[in-house]
C-alpha cells in the first residue's frame, strides 16, 4: 500500500538557519504530494503540494521538489523564523479520492 | 477561505459512555468529508470517509459499530464513538476537500481531544 516516511524529529534550529526536512514516499500509481503545518493549537494547513514529477511547490519561503526518480519531497526553507516552529506532515493522495496517507510528522523548533 | 469548524474542541468522559463529535463546513458544502484520528506524537491514521446522504466508508481495521459517523448534511458530518473506553482517547480531526474553480484542497477541522476516564 500507499505510505509517506518522514525524518524523524524533533528538530531544532537557530533563526536564520537552513532547514530541511526529508520525506520519501511509496504508492503504487503517480500520487500528488503534499507538505501540510500544524501550528500549536490549531488545525492542519497546506502549505504546499505537488502534483506531477518535477514539480515545485512554494510557499511562505518553503519549497519541495517532486522527485519521482527518488521517490522524494523533500521539504527546504533557506532562513527560518521563529514563526516557522510548527509540526510538519508530509502527505501523498492518490486517485480521485482525495484520501490522504500522511508521514509522521516532524516537530519544528526555531530558536531566537 | 474555506472554514471547516469542530465541537467541542475537548472533551472527558467516563467509560462506557458515548460521545459525538461534530464537523462543520462553514462557508462551503461538502458531500464528503473524512475523520482522522491523531495518537500523540504520531501521525494521523485515516478512519473514514464521510458521505453525505449514504453509508460512511471505513479503513480497515476501523470497527463501524464503534465510530458511528453520519453525514445528514452538505455541511455537517457527526462522529460518535460508542461505549468508549480509555484505548480510545485519542485527538480526532475532521477534514473536508474543496474543488473546482481551480481548487483541490482539503481543508481541516482544528481537532477534538477526547480522553476516556
Amino acid at each position: 500500500g500507499n505510505s509517506v516516511t518522514q525524518m524523524e524529529g524533533p528538530v531544532t534550529l537557530s533563526e536564520e538557519a537552513f532547514l530541511t526536512i526529508n520525506c520519501t514516499y511509496t504508492a503504487t500509481g503517480y500520487p500528488s504530494l503534499f507538505w501540510y503545518v500544524q501550528y500549536p493549537g490549531e488545525g492542519l494547513q497546506l502549505l504546499l503540494k505537488a502534483t506531477k514529477a518535477d514539480d515545485k511547490g512554494s510557499n511562505k519561503g518553503f519549497e519541495a521538489t517532486y522527485r519521482k526518480e527518488t521517490t522524494s519531497f523533500h521539504l527546504e526553507k533557506g532562513s527560518v523564523q521563529v514563526s516557522d516552529s510548527a509540526v510538519y506532515f508530509c502527505a501523498l493522495s492518490e486517485g480521485g479520492a482525495q484520501k490522504l496517507v500522511f508521514g509522521q510528522g516532524t516537530r519544528l523548533t526555531i530558536n531566537p | 477561505g474555506a472554514v471547516v469548524s469542530q465541537h467541542p474542541s475537548w472533551v472527558i468522559c467516563k467509560s462506557g459512555t458515548s460521545v459525538k463529535i461534530e464537523c462543520r463546513s462553514l462557508d462551503f458544502q461538502a458531500t464528503t468529508m473524512f475523520w482522522y484520528r491523531q495518537f500523540p506524537k504520531q501521525s494521523l491514521m485515516l478512519m473514514a470517509t464521510s458521505n453525505e446522504g449514504s453509508k460512511a466508508t471505513y479503513e480497515q481495521g476501523v470497527e463501524k459499530d464503534k465510530f458511528l459517523i453520519n453525514h445528514a448534511s452538505l455541511t455537517l458530518s457527526t462522529l460518535t464513538v460508542t461505549s468508549a473506553h480509555p484505548e480510545d482517547s485519542s485527538f480526532y480531526i475532521c477534514s473536508a476537500p474543496v474543488r473546482g474553480s481551480g481548487r483541490n484542497e482539503q481543508f481541516f477541522g482544528p481537532g477534538t481531544r477526547l480522553t476516556v476516564l
